[in-house]
């Protein structure tokens, strides 16, 4: 993988539903894992940041894990609602920034 | 209150007219970054900023400029606007003092169409 890659590009599910999504990276050109969170007509704002292979990071309902060595992270949302919906970013802090598209997610009531 | 001003936030231009998007941060931030959002493409970065008088091109730098005289503002400036470079502009700041994993702080973002 050379670059930073997100999946789904979209996702639609109803309240209370949990869901997950990935974030893949190039395990060769690792430093640290960002997980952003950017709602509509706002700024992304920063969820977690991850460094260390096994690393698991929690908040709220939301949580995210990392495998460095083959190059992954899962975010989770566990009993999604409404207000969860939003676009979900992941960026490699190895080198350049290097942004995923992102993952979409809809959540209905 | 922390933050990253954008200005202005919606911008409607023809080809070839320059344009300038100003960029502040109040946080005594040293790292700085323009970031462009297109459909399917996510966040690309344009140009980032390490310090003052120090900066370097990102992904995208074709058709930018950018200047870094004083820390807290980072303009980003088109020279001759052309219509690919309708987009969503986003500005960015961190702290970048010995800390390694640094978040970054969003503008809320440039609207620019360029016909």
């Amino acid at each position: 993988i050379l670059n930073v890659e997100q999946s789904p590009q979209s996702l639609h599910v109803q309240e209370g539903d949990s869901t997950n999504f990935t974030c893949s990276f190039p395990s060769s050109n690792f430093y640290a894992l960002h997980w952003y969170r950017w709602e509509t007509a706002k700024s992304p704002e920063a969820l977690f940041v991850m460094t260390l292979n096994g690393d698991e990071k929690k908040k709220g309902r939301i949580s995210a894990t990392l495998n460095t060595k083959e190059g992954y992270s899962y975010l989770y949302i566990k009993g999604s609602q409404p207000e969860d919906s939003a676009t979900y970013l992941c960026y490699n802090q190895g080198g350049k920034l290097i942004f995923g598209q992102g993952t979409e997610l809809s959540v209905k009531p | 209150e922390a933050q990253v001003t954008q200005n202005p936030r919606y911008l409607i231009t023809v080809t070839g007219k320059k344009l300038t998007v100003t960029c502040s941060q109040n946080m005594n931030h040293e790292y700085m970054s323009w970031y462009r959002q297109d459909p399917g493409l996510g966040l690309r970065q344009i140009y980032y900023s390490m310090n003052v008088e120090v900066t370097d091109k990102g992904d995208v730098p074709e058709g930018y400029k950018v200047s870094r005289k004083e820390k807290r503002n980072f303009p980003l400036i088109l020279e001759s606007p052309s219509p690919n470079q309708t987009s969503l502009y986003f500005c960015a700041s961190s702290d970048d003092s010995g800390r390694d994993f640094y978040e970054q702080y969003f503008g809320p973002g440039t609207r620019l169409t360029v016909t």
